[in-house]
């Protein structure tokens, strides 16, 4: 599968805890996003990398997450002392970049990591 | 601020006949509009996008059509089929400045057989 993937596809947690997700975008998309999805809502923009430099943060990213790109190849999303607002699927997202140096439009999503919080 | 408004929240149509979703946006300054299928447990899978210096895009059975005037761009699925049933998410997007994709809140379509 040359898609985006993330890792792990589902996390139960305890409130309090701390947990970390993994996306792995398409080989040599240079631009990588990071969003949270409730149900019954569309994707809501958390943050997004170009290469290892993360370039927006949404307002909705307190200061207990937190994002890294180190190499500009995948990336982690933290969340520390998780409450159970934090419950969501968390989508991670790349887009290519096309001749000239110029970011494809198309945003490709991965398979998301399904968060519960107790 | 930015927003897209998406209206239904859930469409039930008969298998054969047309389905459209409509939206709009609030940002002046967006100009690419993509549009995405969301199955259940699935991931977001884009179907069809538009620039605003397009009027209308054909793609088979899916046709999404943008009045930039009037900030409303909408989704046309002609002879709809089982395999439609899903939501879908309109969105809207800034070129030239921030990357980040607005979506919409969803319409989730039933094909009734």
């Amino acid at each position: 599968d040359t898609g985006v993937s993330q890792d792990p596809r589902h996390k139960i947690t305890k409130r309090g805890q701390n947990v970390t997700f993994r996306c792995d975008p398409i080989s040599e998309h240079n631009r990588l996003y990071w969003y949270r999805q409730t149900l019954g809502q569309g994707p809501e923009f958390l943050t997004y990398f170009q290469n290892e430099a993360q370039l927006e943060k949404s307002r909705l990213l307190s200061d207990r997450f937190s994002a890294e790109r180190p190499k500009g190849s995948f990336s982690t999303l933290e969340i520390q002392r998780t409450e159970q607002g934090d419950s969501a699927m968390y989508l991670c997202a790349s887009s290519p970049r096309l001749a000239g140096g110029v970011s494809g439009d198309t945003q490709y999503f991965g398979p998301g990591t399904r968060l519960t919080v107790l | 601020g930015e927003n897209v408004e998406q209206h239904p929240s859930t469409l039930s149509v008969q298998e054969g006949d047309s389905a459209v979703i409509k939206c709009t946006y609030s940002d002046s300054a967006s100009n690419y509009f993509p549009w995405y299928k969301q199955e259940l447990g699935k991931r977001p899978q884009l179907i069809i996008d538009i620039r605003s210096n397009v009027g209308e895009k054909k793609d088979q059975r899916i046709a999404v059509t943008l009045n930039k005037t009037a900030k409303h761009f909408s989704l046309h699925i002609t002879e709809t089929q089982p395999e439609d049933s899903a939501v879908y998410f309109c969105a809207a997007r800034r070129y030239s400045s921030a990357s980040k994709i607005i979506f919409g809140s969803g319409t989730r379509l039933s094909i009734r057989p």
